[in-house]
Parts: structure tokens; C-alpha cells; sequence
């Protein structure tokens, strides 16, 4: 079982920048494929991006909302993911789940799930 | 991307049977698989069917899922609904071209 826990969450400035880090347990981050959602208040499910595993390439991709914006890294020694989030917006306020497959399957469905942490972007 | 399309809300009395649908905009239903999942609020949300039509272990079978590609959609169905299923449901495939995750924009559930 994977546990996954977000922290860094807060209140930023439009323009600002905050960066998130998503803590895993167990022994299978290296190789799992890791993704950040949103959630804007009484919204639906938004892909953020995601980056792969170092095995399959450790490349990263991005919705186009954020792209160029938002830079999404991971530091494997540590079992954490990271999400960098530069020229906030209004728009981007929203919770962010950090996510991640069961590696039995596919990838591109998220079987873990973090708690999620808030960010604000506002005046 | 494709766009999955899912009804904004769906309502049923306890014990009867609900289907939420999940309309794929363009290219095949049957070419990615569909995942479903149930938002409680103030929670993350909890896969209740992967792969199309499978159960995870301690989803009650009363869910189940399948797809129609003569509609070119997904369906959840829950039956026997009761008052603990209300909740929001989201559909969720992936665009092979570009491997881009794709959510519908979710279903609201009210028993």
C-alpha cells in the first residue's frame, strides 16, 4: 500500500510562486509514474502534469493550462515528488492531490492518492 | 484531447439503480481503458471500477462499469443505491496520441 502526503500549500500573490512536495512510503516510487491534480473549489478533476519513472525516461508532460508555468520533478533518494509553480494565477487556486498507479497497471490510472493541500492565489 | 461528457447530476431513492454515462467526444471508447472514481466531499477521491468493468477489492458489487461503442461511451452503474453513494463520480481515460489524462467533469450523485 501506498501512502502519499502533500505539504506546502498556502496563500500567494498572483504572480507569486510556491512549490509542493508530495511525500510516498514504500518501496515503489522509483519506478512509479507520478502525477499532480487540481481541484478548483466546487470543480471537477483537472490533470496537472505528470512525470515518469527514471526507467521509462523520467520525462515530464503538462496540461496546457500550466505548461511553461509549472515545472514537476522528483528526487527518488527521498521518495518525494515536487511540483514548481511560478506566474501564479487566480485561476490555478485550487487543491492539489499528488497521484500515483498501482504498478500492475496502467500508468495513466491513479490508484493513490494523497490528502491534498490548498493553494490560494489571491490579492 | 478528446473530452468525456458526464451528466451534472444524477438522483435515486435508496434500493433502486442509477447509470451515469461518460460519452467519449471523438476516437474510440473501446481504444483506452476508463476508470471510475467516487468524490466524497472533503476527501480525495477513490477508484470504485478500473479497467472498464473491474471491481477493486472492497468496492461492493453493486458497482460495476461497462462500455457501449455504438453510444462511443462508458457507463457506471449502482445498484441497491444507498444513502453512503452519494457523491460525486468521475469518469477518467487517457489520449494515446500525446498520453494526456483526461477527466470528465464529473457526475453528482444524490440519493
Amino acid at each position: 500500500e501506498v501512502q502519499l502526503v502533500e505539504s506546502g500549500g498556502g496563500l500567494v500573490r498572483p504572480g507569486g510562486s510556491l512549490r509542493l512536495s508530495c511525500g510516498a512510503s514504500g518501496s515503489t516510487f522509483t519506478n512509479a509514474w507520478m502525477t499532480w491534480v487540481r481541484q478548483a473549489p466546487g470543480k471537477g478533476l483537472e490533470w496537472v502534469g505528470r512525470i515518469k519513472s527514471k526507467i521509462d525516461g523520467g520525462t515530464t508532460d503538462y496540461a496546457a493550462p500550466v505548461k511553461g508555468r509549472f515545472t514537476i520533478s522528483r528526487d527518488d533518494s527521498k521518495n518525494t515528488l515536487y511540483l514548481q509553480m511560478n506566474s501564479l494565477k487566480t485561476e490555478d487556486t485550487a487543491v492539489y492531490y499528488c497521484a500515483t498507479a498501482n504498478l500492475y497497471y496502467d500508468p495513466y490510472f491513479f490508484h493513490y492518492w494523497g490528502q491534498g493541500t490548498l493553494v490560494t492565489v489571491s490579492s | 484531447n478528446f473530452m468525456l461528457t458526464q451528466p451534472h447530476s444524477v438522483s435515486g431513492s435508496p434500493g433502486k439503480t442509477v447509470t451515469i454515462s461518460c460519452t467519449r467526444s471523438s476516437g474510440s471508447i473501446a481504444s483506452n481503458y476508463v476508470q471510475w472514481y467516487q468524490q466524497r466531499p472533503g476527501s480525495a477521491p477513490t477508484t470504485v471500477i478500473y479497467e472498464d468493468n473491474q471491481r477493486p477489492s472492497g468496492v461492493p458489487d453493486r458497482f460495476s462499469g461497462s462500455i457501449n461503442s455504438s453510444s462511443n461511451s462508458a457507463s457506471l452503474t449502482i445498484s441497491g443505491l444507498k444513502t453512503e453513494d452519494e457523491a460525486d463520480y468521475y469518469c477518467q481515460s487517457y489520449d494515446s496520441s500525446n498520453q494526456d489524462v483526461v477527466f470528465g467533469g464529473g457526475t453528482k450523485l444524490t440519493v
